[in-house]
């Protein structure tokens, strides 16, 4: 059965620094990754996805997956209030996804 | 754009009683609907997966009788908690896209249940 662990649990960076969080999946035949963002009292929301070893950037949002070490991270550059949220990776099967364990991120102005 | 509407926001019901909750898929087919649970520690778990014209196929830990789903056509489907005892407190939130891998699950704000 597929395990997602995402660390840290939670993060603190200054307004304008770089965050990065991970994300390890267990299941080699993974083939679709995405990274999802959930403000308080709404649902989860879709930021970006991977499929493709290596990086990939939308605006401030850099993904990079590297299947062979089971790992994918997402760094935010010039982290605003804003994405002060809770962030997801979810490993998707074709059929269903997977969510990992979250990460809390509190950017402090 | 493609929204996903969930209602009730919130609900409260007493112990060994039952609530239905609704999703509606605007903008989009929503040909596969997912339901999960969110737990208070934010974790989710996935109850079933319904795609339409398909069985729907319920996770380990969830069954047909305690979590009864309708996905009739291509924008509506709905959940039912029955029998809700306090381990089935939690965020219930409906996902849903058009077809399977690769597309993006669009979910609602999700059904918060309480259990008195």
């Amino acid at each position: 059965q597929q395990k997602v662990q995402q660390s840290p649990e939670s993060l603190i960076v200054p307004e304008g620094g770089m965050a990065s969080l991970n994300c390890t999946f267990s299941d080699r035949n993974s083939q679709y990754f995405w990274w999802y963002r959930q403000h308080s009292g709404e649902g989860p929301k879709a930021l970006m996805s991977i499929f493709s070893n290596g990086d990939k950037k939308e605006g401030r949002f850099t993904a990079h997956l590297n299947k062979a070490s089971l790992h994918v991270s997402l760094h935010i550059k010039d982290s605003q209030p804003s994405d002060s949220a809770l962030y997801f990776c979810a490993v998707d099967m074709g059929y269903k996804l997977t969510f990992g364990t979250g990460t809390s991120l509190l950017v402090d102005p | 754009g493609a929204l996903v509407y969930q209602y009730p926001r919130r609900t409260i019901c007493k112990s060994g009683t039952s609530m239905r909750m609704e999703c509606q898929a605007v903008g989009f087919q929503a040909t596969s609907v997912a339901w999960y649970r969110q737990s208070p520690q934010k974790t989710f778990e996935l109850i079933a997966l319904s795609t339409v014209n398909s069985a729907i196929k319920y996770e380990q830990n969830f069954t047909q009788e305690k979590f009864p789903i309708s996905h009739p056509n291509l924008s509506f489907s709905s959940m039912t908690v029955l029998n809700a005892y306090l381990e089935d407190r939690g965020l219930y939130l409906c996902g849903a896209r058009e077809t399977g891998g690769a597309e993006t699950l669009y979910f609602g704000s999700g059904t918060r249940l309480t259990v008195l």
